[in-house]
């Protein structure tokens, strides 16, 4: 069974804070992506990354920046953390095209 | 622009009443169109998936249609049950990132009633 694994399943941070979050998969998938879920709004791409050291920006990267240092891991950076970022951060992988997405758990991020 | 809707956003049947969900998308070279569906609480799972060379397939209860001249595919669920209740994504993977990315629709919350 592939695992995808979000480190937090809950966070409360700080307004200013940097914020990490951690998603590790363990199927050698090519493919990862960050997305956040908010109600009405469905699943937004925040970043990609096709390959190690790779990244590609989604419909909403601004206020996040991204890592992909080994193949397994990515992490999704919020540089100075806002209210307007409380969220279900959501992370993803697969192997390249079709992309059948795994899903990590989630991480309820609350900025207070 | 990269868009994938979704209709409705909100259904409610009745145990055993089959239940349509239906998605539309820009991109005419899309090929590849799965479906999700998240438990409250849960991750969204992959519970079906088509290709563009196949009109329709079939998984149990649940079943996809694709019309790739009209640009608009389906999910069907038939005899629902109460725990087929959640939210369903559909989506479409994009051709200007070489089908690596999929574009969601913004979900549909289902809910069957005993």
């Amino acid at each position: 069974d592939v695992k995808v694994t979000q480190s937090s399943r809950y966070l409360v941070k700080r307004t200013g804070e940097k914020v990490f979050l951690e998603c590790v998969q363990d199927m050698d998938h090519e493919n990862m992506f960050w997305y956040r879920q908010d109600p009405g709004l469905g699943l937004r791409l925040i970043y990609f990354s096709y390959d190690v050291k790779m990244k590609e920006k989604g419909d909403i990267p601004e206020g996040y920046s991204v890592s992909r240092e080994k193949k397994e891991r990515f992490s999704l950076i919020l540089e100075s953390a806002s209210t307007n970022q409380t969220s279900m951060y959501l992370c993803a992988s697969s192997f390249r095209a079709p992309p059948g997405y795994t899903f990590g758990s989630g991480t309820r991020l609350t900025v207070v | 622009g990269e868009n994938v809707e979704q209709h409705p956003s909100t259904l409610s049947v009745q145990e055993g009443d089959s239940a349509v969900i239906k998605c539309t998308y820009s991109d005419s070279a899309s090929n590849y169109f799965p479906w999700y569906k998240q438990e409250l609480g849960k991750r969204p799972q992959l519970i079906i998936d088509i290709r563009s060379n196949v009109g329709e397939k079939k998984d149990q209860r649940i079943a996809v249609t694709l019309n790739k001249t009209a640009k608009h595919f389906s999910l069907h669920i038939t005899e629902t049950q109460p725990e087929d209740s959640a939210v369903y994504f559909c989506a479409a993977a994009w051709s200007n990132t070489g089908f690596q990315k999929l574009v969601f629709g913004t979900g549909t919350r289902l809910l069957v009633s005993p």
